[in-house]
């Protein structure tokens, strides 16, 4: 079962545009929100994050947005650069537990 | 943020020698410590949970005679792939949970290719 829903699998956008990729949890036990962001054979970078007490987390270019009554989180990029193009995994977790990770989206921004 | 390092970042091997992967936490203590496996273009699944001085707890379809787990210390914690073959070429990344900090955090990954 699938406790971390992801959409889109892939997504490109034109370079200066806005990119959205979303999840959907179940788990109400969650307490921890990251997103991760991996470039072809590295391993995932931690991007952004967010605890449930909060709607919105903004670092730089990256937004976080997340409803709780609805279980779901989104992440943002705003101006979106070539640069950007890589996987993001959404995850959650819950007390500092293992990482229960979404399917992946893979970002191309196109120049 | 805490500091996981995961070693080495790159192994190859040939088919039915053991590899071992280790992960240790720089600044902080682990009791907790997960490895996590990727296969290309896929997500992380969890393959195990390692705590110190006790069993790892093995996920469903993760063959524990394959994947050894040792977590002797409370920063060390080893993952061996014995008789590798071909198949089990993949990403392999640990995390530890750093208590104080609530939450658990990643070492850069080890890339297994079996020849």
């Amino acid at each position: 079962q699938q406790q971390v829903k992801q959409s889109p699998q892939s997504l490109i956008v034109q370079k200066g545009g806005i990119s959205i990729i979303n999840c959907a949890y179940e788990n109400t036990a969650f307490d921890y929100f990251p997103w991760y962001q991996q470039f072809p054979g590295k391993g995932p970078a931690l991007l952004i994050a967010i605890r449930p007490d909060v709607s919105e987390k903004k670092e730089g270019r990256f937004t976080i947005s997340f409803n709780k009554s609805a279980k779901q989180f989104s992440l943002h990029i705003m101006d979106s650069q070539p640069g950007d193009s890589a996987t993001y995994f959404c995850a959650a977790s819950m007390r500092g537990n293992q990482f229960y990770f979404g399917t992946g989206t893979s970002l191309t921004v196109i120049p | 943020g805490a500091v996981v390092s995961q070693h080495p970042s790159r192994v190859i091997c040939k088919s039915g020698t053991s590899v071992k992967i280790e992960c240790r936490s720089l600044d902080f203590q682990a009791t907790t410590m997960f490895w996590y496996r990727q296969f290309p273009k896929q997500s992380l699944m969890l393959m195990a949970t390692s705590n110190e001085g006790s069993k790892a707890t093995y996920e469903q379809g993760v063959e524990k005679d394959k994947f050894l787990i040792n977590h002797a210390s409370l920063t060390l914690s080893t993952l061996t792939v014995t008789s590798a073959h071909p198949e089990d070429s993949s990403f392999y990344i640990c995390s530890a949970r750093d208590e104080g900090a609530g939450r658990a955090f990643f070492g850069q990954g080890t890339r297994l290719t079996v020849v």
